[in-house]
C-alpha cells in the first residue's frame, strides 16, 4: 500500500526567510510525487511533480521540490517566502502503474507566512 | 476552457434525503474521481472511474453512488443523507497516463 506522511500540521514563517514543508513516502517501485496548493474556498492547483530525472523539480509561483530517494522524500521548499503563500500544502505520491494509478495524499500542512 | 466544473457550491440537506452532486469536465479527461475533505482528514477518495462506464470504490465509498455514463459527467450521489457526508466535496480529472490532477471548486455540504 502507498502513504504519505505530512509531519507537520503546520509551518510559520517570516515573510523572506526560506520555507520547507516536509513530505515522506511510501510505494512500491518508482514514485510519482506531487505537490498541490489549495487557498481558503478554493480547489487544490497544481504545483509540481516529479516522476523521473533531475532531483530538483521547479514548479510554480517559484516553489521547487526535491526528491531524495535514500530518505523517501519530496520537501517543497521555497528560498523567499511571501505572504502571499500562504495556504494549505498537500503531497501525494502514486505508483509507477496499474491501480497504483490512483494517488494518495498527505494530510495537508498550513503554511503560514507572518509580514 | 473551464476546466473542472462543479454544481451545486453549497447545498443544505435534512437527513435522509438524497441529493446529486455534478460535475463536468471538458478536457476529455479518462480518469475522474470524487474526494471528501474534513478537517485534519485531509482528502478522502470516494469513488472514481477510468473512463465512461467503468466505475470503482475508494476508500470511503458508503452511502455515495456514481456512474459514468459519458467521458464529460462523472455525478456523486448521495442516497440518504447523514449528518457524518457534511463535508466538502471536490471532483478531481486527469488524462488517465500523465501526472496531475485538476480540481473543480468544490462543493460544501452540509447535512442536518
Amino acid at each position: 500500500a502507498q502513504s504519505v506522511a505530512q509531519p507537520e500540521d503546520q509551518v510559520n514563517v517570516a515573510e523572506g526567510n526560506p520555507l520547507t514543508v516536509k513530505c515522506t513516502y511510501s510505494v512500491s517501485g518508482n514514485p510519482y510525487l506531487f505537490w498541490y496548493v489549495q487557498y481558503p474556498n478554493r480547489g487544490l492547483q497544481f504545483l509540481l511533480k516529479y516522476i523521473t530525472g533531475d532531483n530538483l523539480v521547479k514548479g510554480s509561483y517559484g516553489f521547487e521540490a526535491e526528491f531524495n530517494k535514500s530518505q523517501t522524500s519530496f520537501h517543497l521548499k521555497k528560498p523567499s517566502a511571501l505572504v502571499s503563500d500562504s495556504a494549505l500544502y498537500f503531497c501525494a505520491v502514486r505508483g509507477p502503474s496499474g491501480g497504483s494509478y490512483i494517488p494518495t495524499f498527505g494530510r495537508g500542512t498550513s503554511l503560514i507566512v507572518h509580514p | 476552457n473551464a476546466g473542472v466544473t462543479q454544481t451545486p457550491k453549497f447545498q443544505v440537506l435534512k437527513t435522509g434525503q438524497s441529493m446529486t452532486l455534478q460535475c463536468a469536465q471538458d478536457m476529455n479527461h479518462e480518469y475522474m474521481s470524487w474526494y471528501r475533505q474534513d478537517p485534519g482528514m485531509g482528502l478522502r477518495l470516494i469513488h472514481y472511474s477510468v473512463g465512461a462506464g467503468i466505475t470503482d470504490q475508494g476508500e470511503v465509498p458508503n452511502g455515495y453512488n456514481v456512474s459514468r455514463s459519458t467521458t464529460e459527467d462523472f455525478p456523486l450521489r448521495l442516497l440518504s443523507a447523514a449528518p457524518s457526508q457534511t463535508s466538502v466535496y471536490f471532483c478531481a480529472s486527469r488524462h488517465r497516463f500523465t501526472g496531475e490532477l485538476f480540481f473543480g471548486e468544490g462543493s460544501r455540504l452540509t447535512v442536518l
